[in-house]
């Protein structure tokens, strides 16, 4: 069974900060892995979606890094801005590929001014 | 396009009642997915279909629960009867293709109380 963990649960950093978020999974076959933003009273929008032979992907000030092997996946905020407040999760396909994604509790991440 | 579309984005309803959520997903997409978000256990997958048809419903919690996609740009999920622990958050999403090889997007959701 795929679990996935994001540690810290929630975040708060002053604007400008650069910051990472981390992502970590138990089953590290999977084809593929996406960062999600949640604010509150909203959906989710995906922000970036890494395939398993890639190592990195980048929009604008975000980075999201992939390591199979070690069932980590880090994503990371240049130049933190208030509009960045918001929950962040990870969601790896269940079983490696499919339509099911496993997704992670998140982290709720704070920009104070 | 409008994105994915849901309906109502608020529902209060008395335990027992019978509880109907729409969902339009992105034209163009044959993927289409039902979740439901709780503090509790997150975000979890109650169903997905494929080309209209339901593939996957192993989420769906209860025979309570149901969902049907009658053409590529419409799906309701129902609820008869409600109960109170079926509060929660409902979110439709889409993709073209599989969820594990492109991103998928999600509709506002439908935040459900039942009293």
């Amino acid at each position: 069974k795929q679990e996935v963990t994001q540690i810290p649960a929630a975040l708060s950093v002053p604007e400008g900060e650069n910051l990472v978020l981390n992502c970590s999974f138990t089953d590290s076959a999977i084809y593929n892995l996406q960062w999600f933003r949640q604010d509150p009273g909203k959906g989710l929008t995906s922000l970036l979606l890494i395939q398993s032979s890639q190592r990195e992907q980048t929009s604008g000030r975000l980075n999201a890094s992939l390591d199979k092997s070690s069932g980590r996946s880090t994503l990371y905020i240049a130049a933190s801005q208030p509009g960045d407040s918001a929950t962040y999760l990870c969601a790896v396909p269940l079983g490696g590929g499919g339509n099911k994604l496993t997704f992670g509790t998140g982290t709720q991440l704070k920009v104070e001014l | 396009d409008a994105g994915v579309i849901q309906s109502p984005r608020h529902e209060v309803t008395e335990m027992g009642q019978e509880v109907t959520l729409r969902c339009k997903p992105i034209s163009g997409h044959n993927s289409l997915f039902w979740y439901r978000q709780t503090m509790m256990r997150g975000l979890e997958l109650l169903i997905y279909f494929n080309n209209n048809v339901p593939i996957d419903d192993s989420g769906m919690p209860e025979d309570r629960f149901s969902a049907k996609m009658p053409n590529a740009s419409f799906s309701t999920l129902k609820i008869q009867p409600s109960e109170p622990r079926d509060s929660a958050v409902y979110f439709c999403a889409s993709s073209f293709g599989q969820a594990s090889n492109e991103k998928l997007f999600f509709g506002s959701g439908t935040q459900l109380s039942v009293l």
